[in-house]
């Protein structure tokens, strides 16, 4: 079956604007968590979301934000970005089931602020 | 908060060399995960580990969860040119399913 999608893959933004990045999961998983990946400071939780409802969130400004519809696709949104916005992020989705907490990943989308 | 103690953060090996890498944590986990990640790609899932003691494998991978449950280590035996790439450990952080924290990776290159 198909692995978990973002859209866009890469894309060039200007500081001030904001952007909108979309991430479809695995068929099935109903949790879909977001991820920051820069050179110095590694992968850091953004947030997470099940059943449309965000569960956790991450130590992250009110600038970024994010939603889950109904069907589990879910989008993060960062406003008025900054430079230091610049970086790869990652998509992943979850069954949830509390046997475990195994999530798989999307390719991710590289977000550049000039 | 909670961190992920991961070494070494890079190393260089020759092609056939094994390799292992670990990670602690000052804190106690309930499953623990290896990822891999390619240049521009985002991690794969190489092994998941949901008991304390479980020693998993995954073709020349094996991974191993501490019995403390505050430790695991990643080996890869006969390492390949195909391994090269950036492993990170992860595990989920307490009051959520995936708010998952990772180690700060290791990155490895094989020599031919």
């Amino acid at each position: 079956k198909a692995g978990v999608t973002q859209t866009p893959r890469y894309l060039i933004k200007t500081r001030g604007q904001q952007v909108t990045l979309s991430c479809s999961p695995i068929s099935g998983h109903r949790s879909v968590s977001w991820y920051q990946q820069t050179p110095g400071q590694g992968l850091q939780f953004l947030f997470e979301y099940f059943s449309e409802t965000q569960r956790n969130k991450g130590n992250f400004p009110g600038r970024f934000s994010g939603r889950q519809f109904s069907n589990s696709r879910s989008e993060m949104n960062v406003s008025t970005l900054e430079l230091g916005d610049s970086a790869l992020y990652l998509c992943a989705s979850s069954l949830a089931s509390p046997s475990g907490n195994t999530i798989y990943f999307g390719e991710g989308s590289w977000l550049t602020v000039v | 908060g909670q961190q992920l103690n991961q070494s070494p953060q890079s190393m260089f090996i020759q092609e056939g060399e094994d390799v292992s890498m670990n990670c602690t944590s000052s804190s106690i986990f309930n499953t623990w995960l290896w990822y891999k990640q390619d240049p521009g790609e985002g991690p794969v899932l190489l092994i998941a580990l949901y008991k304390a003691g479980e020693l998993t494998s995954n073709g020349r991978l094996t991974a191993q969860f501490g019995i403390t449950r505050k430790d695991s280590f990643l080996n890869i035996s006969a390492s390949i040119p195909s391994d090269v790439g950036i492993y990170f450990c992860a595990g989920p952080l307490s009051g959520g399913y995936q708010k998952v924290t990772f180690g700060i990776g290791t990155k490895l290159q094989v020599i031919p």
